[in-house]
């Protein structure tokens, strides 16, 4: 158990739709990362939030946006979903070092998204 | 575009022998390198990572070699165990960068 929790672990939905994905990061830890994992892209780097603001940016489509709240919790909001974002959805935190993307990251147990 | 990529999508090893996972990156701003273990069903764990002011460094059973000349990571595992069966990804970033993944290895581990 990496301390990095996710929610929900599942969610089935349909084309068209929207969805919120939430990750809650280790105690202390300010970095908040959301990859996108897919059978035919891999590990994706979406996005990387450090205390609240944004860090770096990855393939992030724009139909997808992310955000960290005040108590570093982090939500990721994909809209107008198609087949291809099926995917396994984590999210990861690292211990409050300066923000860089260099910092160990724990993985949460991610949330599957199945599009239907 | 930068990329990182592995050689070898699958390595089947025996019990007891040791494993080496190779990875090939691009970006030659890129500094750290990870390498990540990851189960089925379950996130990638941070197994080592290395500064690109190094060349090699060891953990428990684990040594990462990096070579910044031909822009090559490996992951080498002294005396496979059935536990070490997972997805092994290297990873390579740099101060504010994104974080590429490469496409991952299957690691087998015969008994």
């Amino acid at each position: 158990d990496s301390g990095v929790t996710q929610t929900p672990k599942h969610l089935i939905t349909a084309t068209g739709q929207r969805v919120t994905l939430r990750c809650s990061p280790r105690s202390g830890d300010l970095s908040v990362y959301w990859y996108q994992q897919s059978l035919d892209q891999g590990l994706q780097f979406l996005i990387h939030y450090y205390n609240g603001e944004e860090r770096a940016k990855g393939n992030i489509l724009e139909r997808f946006s992310a955000q960290q709240f005040p108590d570093l919790h982090s939500e990721l909001n994909l809209s107008s979903l198609e087949l291809g974002d099926s995917a396994l959805y984590f999210c990861a935190s690292s211990p409050p070092r300066g923000g860089r993307t260099t910092d160990t990251q724990y993985f949460g147990p991610g949330t599957r998204l199945t599009v239907l | 575009g930068e990329s990182v990529g592995l050689h070898l999508p699958t390595l089947s090893v025996q019990e007891g022998d040791n494993s080496i996972i190779n990875c090939a990156y691009s970006n030659s701003a890129s500094d750290y390198f990870i390498w990540y273990k990851q189960e089925s069903g379950k996130g990638p764990q941070f197994i080592i990572d290395i500064r690109s002011n190094m060349d090699k460094r060891q953990g428990q059973r684990v040594t990462v070699l990096l070579n910044k000349t031909v822009k090559h990571l490996s992951l080498q595992i002294a005396a496979t165990q059935p536990g070490d069966s997972a997805v092994y990804f290297c990873a390579e970033t740099g101060g504010y960068q994104k974080v590429t993944f490469g496409t991952g290895t299957k690691l087998q581990v015969i008994p």
